[in-house]
């Protein structure tokens, strides 16, 4: 199993919807997670940090983390056009290791 | 949040040289991080430098390869070297968004990235 797994998409949501965004982990990274948003030429940019079990909501991100079953998820409420780009997952062991990624989820938000 | 600083930002290099890239950042850090990004994938370590020791290489990567520099608390450089076309990829360094307040517990900041294409 790889550390971090994510479906690449595409996902294609219409403006206004929600968008759902899943991602899985191996025992490798188990205590911090966090989402960034990639858009196209440009680096990641950190949007939500999550470290234990439950929500943790943000404007109109909503991180999930399940450690029982080892995904953790972003939610987008409210989709804009903006928000169209590659959402990458992460995760790290303890605080003090390597962060590993995901291969990205793509999502294009349709006006 | 920590501000990094890096150069070049792209840079178009014959097979066979060596190219060095800069990463400054505005506060002190223990650990700087340096990434590959190849066209469509998602980003892969190469590399941990701290400050007053070897960095750490990941497998697959090799100091001969990529040499890497940390002089101080705020500054590394990154070289690849003997390049091949296989070689062209975004490179991006990172440090703990807290700096050096704490753990990483913050989450990571990038620099811009470095884009190379190598002919």
């Amino acid at each position: 199993q790889k550390e971090v797994e994510q479906n690449s998409g595409p996902l294609s949501v219409p403006e206004g919807a929600i968008a759902s965004l899943n991602c899985t982990y191996s025992d490798r990274v188990s205590q911090s997670f966090f989402w960034y948003r990639q858009y196209s030429g440009k680096s990641p940019e950190l949007i939500m940090s999550i470290y234990s079990n439950g929500d943790k909501e943000d404007g109109r991100f909503t991180a999930q983390l399940n450690k029982a079953s080892q995904y953790v998820s972003l939610l987008i409420r409210d989709s804009q056009p903006s928000d169209s780009a590659t959402y990458l997952c992460a995760g790290q062991k303890t605080s003090y290791d390597k962060v590993i990624f995901g291969p990205g989820t793509s999502l294009s938000v349709i006006p | 949040s920590a501000v990094i600083s890096q150069k070049p930002s792209r840079d178009i290099c014959q097979r066979g040289t060596s190219l060095t890239i800069q990463c400054q950042v505005d506060s002190q850090v223990t650990m700087m991080f340096w990434y590959r990004q190849q066209p469509g994938q998602s980003l892969t370590l190469i590399a941990t430098a701290n400050q007053g020791s070897e960095a750490t290489y990941e497998s697959g990567f090799v100091i001969d390869k990529f040499p890497i520099s940390r002089p101080n608390l705020t500054f590394s450089t990154l070289t690849v070297s003997n390049m091949s076309p296989e070689d062209s990829s975004i490179y991006l360094c990172s440090v703990a968004r807290g700096g050096r307040l704490g753990p990483a517990n913050y989450g990571y900041t990038f620099g811009s990235g470095t884009r190379l294409t190598v002919v």
